[in-house]
């Protein structure tokens, strides 16, 4: 079955940029989409279609995919982004979505 | 308002039965795909499968046939997820996703139902 790949953890600085990365085979073939989900909460879409923002979502979030890596940006990070950030895929080889194993931003 | 509500939390007794809703308010659910996702306490999520809002056809994820049950009842737009002999380790949080097609993602989901299993 198809794995994805997250770091656990990611710390930034407020105000600087954050970078979440997800691994998989040939992944920039692929539509990738984010989600961000906070303690207790329901998880959140933040990126969809690999770079496309649902309505709502703050111009800071923006998405990238290319080759064996997706990426989540989070640029201007503020302490309201400490969560955790899932990417996930849908697998036609298994006809099932996938989610990566989640990381923990940390804003210092 | 566009939400999908879920039942309360739930605590039952191995071997038990528990039967998860998840109500559509502000949409027409079979437009739709609905997605069933599981987290584990302290873990990642965890895709469960889909069932099919038109036709009520469920496709299960892997480690969830049996007895996990995707079912429909469209006159109360509502779908359910039962689990049957329920075990310590099917305790976690159970949400429900809508879902456009796999290029959209899951771009609305319910706030999540707590399942405790516990003697």
């Amino acid at each position: 079955s198809y794995v994805l790949t997250q770091p656990p953890s990611v710390s930034v600085a407020p105000g600087q940029t954050a970078r979440i990365t997800c691994g998989g085979d040939q992944i920039g073939s692929k539509s990738v989409h984010w989600y961000q989900q906070k303690p207790g909460q329901a998880p959140v879409m933040v990126v969809y279609y690999n770079d496309d923002r649902p309505a709502g979502i703050p111009e800071r979030f923006s998405g990238s995919n290319s080759v064996n890596t997706a990426t989540l940006t989070i640029s201007r990070v503020e302490a309201g982004d400490e969560a955790d950030y899932y990417c996930q895929l849908w697998d036609n080889t298994s006809d099932h979505w996938v989610f990566g194993g989640g990381t923990k931003l940390a804003v210092l | 308002q566009v939400q999908l509500l879920q039942s309360g939390s739930e605590l039952k007794k191995p071997g038990a039965s528990v039967k998860i809703s998840c109500k559509a308010s502000g949409f027409m659910l079979n437009a739709y795909s609905l997605n069933w996702v599981r987290q584990a306490p302290g873990q990642g999520l965890e895709w469960m499968g889909w069932i099919n809002t038109y036709n009520g056809k469920p496709t299960y994820g892997q480690g969830f046939a049996g007895r996990f049950v995707f079912s429909l009842d469209t006159s109360v737009s509502t779908a359910y997820v039962e689990i049957n002999s329920l075990r310590a380790e099917d305790s976690a949080v159970y949400y429900c996703a809508r879902e456009r097609n796999y290029y959209f993602g899951m771009e609305l989901w319910g706030q999540g139902t707590a399942v405790t299993v516990s003697s």
